[in-house]
């Protein structure tokens, strides 16, 4: 069945590092969305992406969608402690069908 | 309103209960989904409806059973569930159509089977 893998599993960052997590699917997605879930807390949507090779930016997160449509990234610009939590990638393959990545947790020392 | 909610927050039932999750949302959305998540692991999708029918099953055993009485209102009524199902169970929302939205979550039922 379809699989959405993200790389890193963790990561831990220094406050002011930069990171990226990475996204790929097994098939060809239809869109992308981008969650972010603090610890005991639920998934909070960050962003969609729809068009091939699609970039959008949100202050100091920038995200991007490959040209294939099979894998996207989250790059955070200088973090900062309240980034910290799960991130999530969720591939569309049909109406209301997502299936969430594997997700990376970022930890951010201050 | 951007807030959808959940009831109970925790449940412990035994292995021969019978309980109701519960879920409500007042954005005017029409299609709702059941997600369970296990500690540590992303959510995966168990049901989704779609103006009140449902249009997703993801395999999904029969000791969970749907139910949407209303656009509003989205019930997971368990029966007859194993350890194996303790997990939080998150409910979500979004604009219904062919279109891709955003889903808003729940705060999630945290469920534990003895």
């Amino acid at each position: 069945g379809q699989q959405v893998m993200q790389i890193p599993q963790y990561q831990h960052v220094q406050e002011g590092e930069d990171f990226t997590t990475y996204c790929n699917s097994s098939t060809t997605l239809s869109n992308i969305q981008w969650y972010k879930q603090r610890p005991g807390g639920h998934p909070v949507f960050l962003i969609q992406l729809v068009k091939s090779g699609e970039v959008k930016k949100q202050k100091r997160l920038t995200f991007q969608f490959g040209e294939a449509k099979k894998n996207s990234s989250l790059h955070i610009t200088a973090t900062q402690t309240t980034d910290v939590g799960t991130y999530f990638c969720a591939g569309g393959s049909g109406t209301y069908k997502y299936i969430f990545g594997t997700g990376t947790r970022l930890k951010v020392l201050a | 309103d951007t807030e959808v909610t959940q009831t109970p927050k925790h449940l412990v039932m035994g292995m021969t209960n019978k309980k109701s999750l519960k879920c409500e949302q007042h954005m005017g959305h029409r299609a709702m989904y059941w997600y369970k998540q296990k500690a540590k692991k992303p959510p995966e999708l168990m049901f989704v409806y779609s103006y009140e029918k449902l249009s997703i099953n993801e395999s999904v055993p029969s000791r969970f059973s749907p139910e949407c009485p209303n656009s509003s209102l989205l019930n997971l009524h368990l029966h007859a569930l194993q350890p194996e199902d303790s997990a939080l169970y998150l409910c979500a929302s979004s604009q219904g159509g062919v279109s891709s939205y955003e889903q808003y979550f729940g705060p999630g039922t945290r469920l534990t089977v003895t």
